[in-house]
């Protein structure tokens, strides 16, 4: 059974820090990872797609994503309150999350302190 | 703005009485999904729809059936809702499976 392992938090991070978020996933053939946003009582925003080993920037988002050892990582620099939501960690066979769908983790509760 | 939308945001219905939820998108996207979030849960996906192709997750109710009658809608009907069905539905979309998956705001629905 394919499965995508998050902590669940609440991950207090002040503001203007480092939030370092975690996933590990079950499925070595997952080709493509995704990390999703989402506030309470809203849908899922997409923030970061990752497919290879290795890092990916965009503006204040880092993923990271290691196939050996089955993990990826969002890194988000200068922090800011409305970051705080809860991050969701997405794997998906094929190299855009394929047609069969994603498999999502629970997601982390991230809390930007002011 | 393309999109992808999905009415009623709120639906509440009451127990065992047939519901219907919809969803249409201006993204003319290939594949269409259709997920269930229950509180503090991850999506779990309940089928999709690869054009007119129809898949079918192993576990999900024979209560939950689906429909796309065209490229830009899809619907999701409940048959027989019962208490455990209250949760937030949400629709997908993708172009083809090789590009990420874009949601609607979601249908939260509630059973009395």
């Amino acid at each position: 059974q394919k499965e995508v392992e998050q902590n669940s938090g609440p991950l207090s991070v002040p503001e203007g820090a480092i939030a370092s978020l975690n996933c590990t996933y079950s499925d070595r053939g997952s080709q493509s990872f995704f990390w999703y946003r989402q506030y309470s009582g809203k849908s899922p925003e997409l923030i970061m797609s990752i497919y290879s080993n290795g890092d990916k920037e965009d503006g204040r988002f880092t993923a990271q994503l290691n196939k050996a050892s089955q993990y990826v990582s969002l890194l988000i620099r200068d922090s800011q309150p409305s970051d705080s939501a809860t991050y969701l960690c997405a794997a998906g066979q094929g190299s855009g999350g394929g047609a069969d769908g994603l498999t999502f983790g629970k997601g982390t509760h991230l809390i930007i302190q002011p | 703005d393309a999109m992808v939308i999905q009415n009623p945001r709120y639906q509440v219905t009451q127990f065992g009485k047939p519901v219907t939820l919809s969803c249409s998108q201006t993204l003319n996207h290939n594949v269409m999904y259709w997920y269930q979030q229950k509180s503090s849960q991850a999506p779990k996906l309940l089928f999709h729809y690869y054009d007119k192709d129809f898949n079918n997750e192993a576990d999900t109710p024979d209560n939950f059936q689906s429909r796309r009658p065209n490229t830009s809608f899809c619907f999701l009907d409940i048959r027989s809702p019962g208490l455990g069905d209250a949760a937030m539905y949400l629709c997908a979309t993708s172009r083809d499976g090789n590009q990420p998956q874009h949601f609607g705001d979601g249908t939260r629905l509630s059973i009395l």
